[in-house]
């Protein structure tokens, strides 16, 4: 089934430590993102790639790190330079060209730092 | 760069009663999209309705339906005939129409929490 896959579902990371949250998509999608949702923060857009090879920062880039090598891939580094990664990660992806096509959503990853 | 506001952090409604969702958005485009998403306590997102800004009517989907004022830069959600599983966290989202030389970015707001009571 088609479909956008991020893994793994709950992260641990130590403090000090860089983390890499997966998202894979076999939708054919042009465009990604990433997504952090906190408590009464709504969803805040941290990088958005529209082509291969191509990404923009979001609200709230620093101390996140992507690259987008692969159409289907876009995965998402957590660095040490986040002060405060504890939160739910959403990626989503999008067909370009359409009007108002929506964007669909992987299952996200809880990420804790302990 | 393009903001929304969702004014109401939680709602409630009785099963079968209709309730509406708020949500205003700051734009200088002319042209755009705006949607809808529910996201459950299951957490996966799912698009609720969805509308153009060139288009004048309001979109409907079965129960849900929109409320656009472009003027008032607003789009309120009317879900009517609530349902036990309605009750989730609504957000609200804006995009630029790429063809008009917007970009990609889909923003959301903060979301409203709805809670249906039987």
């Amino acid at each position: 089934d088609g479909g956008i896959t991020q893994s793994p579902k709950y992260l641990f990371r130590k403090e000090g430590q860089n983390v890499t949250l997966s998202c894979e998509q076999n939708l054919n999608h042009d465009a990604m993102y990433w997504y952090r949702q906190d408590p009464g923060q709504g969803l805040r857009l941290i990088y958005y790639s529209q082509i291969v090879n191509d990404f923009q920062k979001g609200d709230i880039a620093e101390g996140y790190s992507v690259s987008r090598e692969k159409k289907e891939s876009f995965p998402l580094t957590v660095t040490s330079a986040q002060k405060n990664p504890t939160a739910f990660y959403l990626c989503a992806s999008r067909l370009r060209g359409g009007e108002a096509t929506e964007a669909f959503f992987g299952q996200g990853t809880r990420l804790t730092v302990v | 760069a393009q903001t929304v506001t969702q004014s109401q952090p939680e709602m409630s409604v009785q099963e079968a009663e209709t309730v509406t969702l708020s949500c205003t958005y700051d734009t200088s485009e002319s042209d755009y999209y705006l949607f809808w998403y529910k996201q459950p306590p299951s957490r996966q997102m799912i698009l609720v309705i969805r509308q153009e800004a060139y288009k004048q009517q309001n979109a409907t989907e079965n129960r849900f339906s929109v409320n656009f004022q472009k003027a008032a830069k607003s789009f309120s959600l009317k879900i009517s005939d609530s349902q036990l599983g309605d009750a989730a966290m609504y957000f609200c989202a804006y995009r630029s129409a790429v063809t008009q030389g917007g970009s990609e970015k889909l923003v959301f707001g903060k979301g409203t929490k709805l809670t249906v009571n039987p």
